[in-house]
């Protein structure tokens, strides 16, 4: 079974530029997360859909941020416009069950910001 | 508000020694606790979690955690280092058994010694 991935793996964009992530979760599952971290701090929550609602919103840093699940299977996230801050990695992760809350990360992608 | 700390943000122990990682959390409800590992260019991979139940979790690769509400603490242990383990170590904590966002410490980054 494919594990969660995520593309592309690395990305070096000028401040001021656009930039979308994507998500592929583990099939089946309907929960998606998305994690931030930056500048070796910790990781910290984005976002969470389920299937294709926006459930918890609660970390998106500012509307320069839009994330979409469209159909409930991939999910994107967009910086529009990029900022020097925005620079680190990105993790998506995806879960199946409600109880337990095992989520499954992905490798993340590493946006860096110039 | 729950929170975590993890203790040291570099850890360095010889081939073979104990492997003792130390994280602390605050919650004002029961907490689902994690162990995750980052491997260098790879993905997040859940070591070991506690929900309910025995307080001592064994964990993949030799490691485990204990549960100590009264210390609110779930240090990670290995017997024996190998240099297999040299990884980034994360500790977490989860608000409850539904799908929900995951509350990260900052790290702790392993280094084995020969």
């Amino acid at each position: 079974e494919a594990g969660v991935t995520q593309f592309p793996s690395h990305s070096v964009i000028e401040k001021g530029q656009t930039v979308t992530l994507r998500c592929d979760p583990i099939s089946g599952h309907d929960n998606l997360y998305w994690y931030r971290r930056v500048m070796g701090k910790e990781i910290k929550f984005l976002l969470h859909f389920v299937k294709e609602s926006k459930q918890d919103e609660s970390g998106m840093p500012n509307n320069r941020f839009l994330a979409e699940r469209t159909g409930g299977t991939y999910s994107t996230l967009k910086v529009q416009p990029a900022e020097l801050e925005d620079s680190g990695v990105y993790f998506c992760a995806s879960s199946q069950r409600v109880w337990g809350n095992e989520q499954f990360f992905g490798p993340g992608t590493r946006l860096t910001v110039l | 508000a729950q929170s975590v700390t993890q203790l040291g943000s570099h850890v360095s122990v010889s081939e073979g020694a104990l492997v003792l990682l130390r994280c602390n959390y605050s919650s004002s409800v029961p907490p689902y606790l994690f162990w995750y590992v980052q491997y260098p260019n790879q993905g997040l991979q859940l070591l070991l979690k506690y929900t309910t139940g025995a307080t001592l979790v064994k964990g993949i690769n030799g490691f485990e955690a204990e549960f100590k509400k009264s210390e609110t603490s779930f240090h990670l242990t290995k017997p024996s280092a190998h240099m297999s383990d040299a990884a980034e170590y994360f500790c977490a904590v989860s608000p409850d058994s539904s799908a929900s966002k995951i509350i990260f410490g900052s790290g702790t980054r392993l280094s084995i010694r020969p």
